[in-house]
Parts: C-alpha cells; sequence; structure tokens
C-alpha cells in the first residue's frame, strides 16, 4: 500500500511568494494532519481535518496560512505571502487514529 | 505548543547495549506513541499503548504505558548501526480531541 504522498518534497522560494504544499492521505483515513518541524519548537501540529472538514486550526500561525481539503484523497496547505521564518520541514500524516506520516516538504524561503 | 517532557535529550552507545528513554507529562493520556526518524523523513510508527499498564513489544523494543497515565517508556535491547535516529514520544489527551502532543525527541547515536 502506499503511504501519504506529499509533494514536493523540497522548495526553495524567495520571500512574499505563494507556497503550495500538497498531500495525498492514506485511502480510508478519515483524519488528516498537518504538522510544521523546526529545530527549535519541534513538531507542531498545525491543523487537521476529519472527513475533510477542519476541526482544529489552533497551530495556524496566522492569517498567511491556510489549508484546504477538498476531497478525501488530497489536501493543500499554502502560505502568501512567505516569509525566512516560514522555512521548515512541513509534515502531512494520515490515520484513523494512529498518525502514518508523509516524507515531508523541505521548504526555504530567502 | 506543547510538548511532553523527553528524556535523555540523547545518547551515544555502542552497539549491542540496551536503551531506556522515556515522557513523562502533568496531563493524562490515554494513547502513547512512539516514533522513529531517520533524517530527511517522516516519523514511523513503532509502537501504540492503549491502556494504563500496557506493556507492548516490537522485535527488539518494549514499551509501556505508565500507570498514572501520565509516563511511558520505550527500551531497545541490543541495539545495532540501524537504530540510529531520532525517537518521540506523543500523547493523545482523549476526550473528542484526535490530536498529538510530540515529546522533545530522543537522539540515539551507535558506534558499532
Amino acid at each position: 500500500d502506499a503511504g501519504v504522498i506529499q509533494s514536493p518534497r523540497h522548495e526553495v522560494t524567495e520571500m512574499g511568494q505563494e507556497v503550495t504544499l500538497r498531500c495525498k492521505p492514506i485511502s480510508g483515513h478519515d483524519y488528516l494532519f498537518w504538522y510544521r518541524q523546526t529545530m527549535m519548537r519541534g513538531l507542531e501540529l498545525l491543523i487537521y481535518f476529519n472527513n475533510n472538514v477542519p476541526i482544529d486550526d489552533s497551530g495556524m500561525p496566522e492569517d498567511r496560512f491556510s489549508a484546504k481539503m477538498p476531497n478525501a484523497s488530497f489536501s493543500t496547505l499554502k502560505i502568501q505571502p512567505s516569509e525566512p521564518r516560514d522555512s521548515a520541514v512541513y509534515f502531512c500524516a494520515s490515520g484513523p487514529g494512529e498518525q502514518f506520516f508523509g516524507p515531508g516538504t523541505r521548504l526555504t524561503v530567502l | 505548543g506543547q510538548q511532553l517532557n523527553q528524556s535523555p535529550q540523547s545518547m551515544f552507545i555502542q552497539e549491542g547495549e540496551d536503551v531506556s528513554m522515556n515522557c513523562t507529562s502533568s496531563s493524562i493520556f490515554n494513547t502513547w506513541l512512539w516514533y522513529k526518524q531517520d533524517p530527511g523523513e517522516g516519523p514511523v510508527l513503532l509502537i501504540a499503548l492503549y491502556k494504563a499498564g500496557e506493556l507492548t513489544s516490537n522485535g527488539r523494543l518494549t514499551a509501556q504505558f505508565g500507570i498514572t497515565r501520565k509516563d511511558s517508556f520505550l527500551n531497545i535491547s541490543a541495539s545495532i548501526p540501524s537504530d540510529v535516529g531520532i525517537y518521540f514520544c506523543a500523547g493523545r489527551l482523549g476526550g473528542a480531541t484526535n490530536k498529538l502532543i510530540f515529546g522533545t525527541g530522543t537522539l540515539l547515536a551507535v558506534q558499532p
């Protein structure tokens, strides 16, 4: 079975540009989570969905971040405009209960 | 964000040694999970624990859900070089939320 798929694996962009990260969860999983990982703050939950509906977005840093899940097999995390402090590894995870992580997207904002 | 207290922060051991790490919290959890993260990859689930006192093994790994529901430990027996990585605990508070709270991680280095 394919695991959680994320794209792109690496993204380098300039400050002020829009960034879109993509995630395909494991088929049949009804929960989807977006995390950000940095050395300073560790793994932080940004937002999670249940059956495509956002349940808790209290971890979303600010209005520059938005996430959508238009259907059960696809989700996006968008940053607009991006800033250097957004540089991090962004993970998507899915699960029924336990969470299974994707390989992550390493974002660098110059 | 909230994080669990995980210790030790790092361990440098010889191949063949046993390893122990733990997580503690001031909150009560209804689930404890242990993950391993290799460089450049996402965390991989190793063991899941669902009941206080539960002891579960996965090969050379053994984890326990503390009786107080505020702590958990992970043991690795007879370590090998491929055990190198960062180990994270994670706890779920229960109730309506499905959020996990993650530990700060334990970096394990194994000298062949």
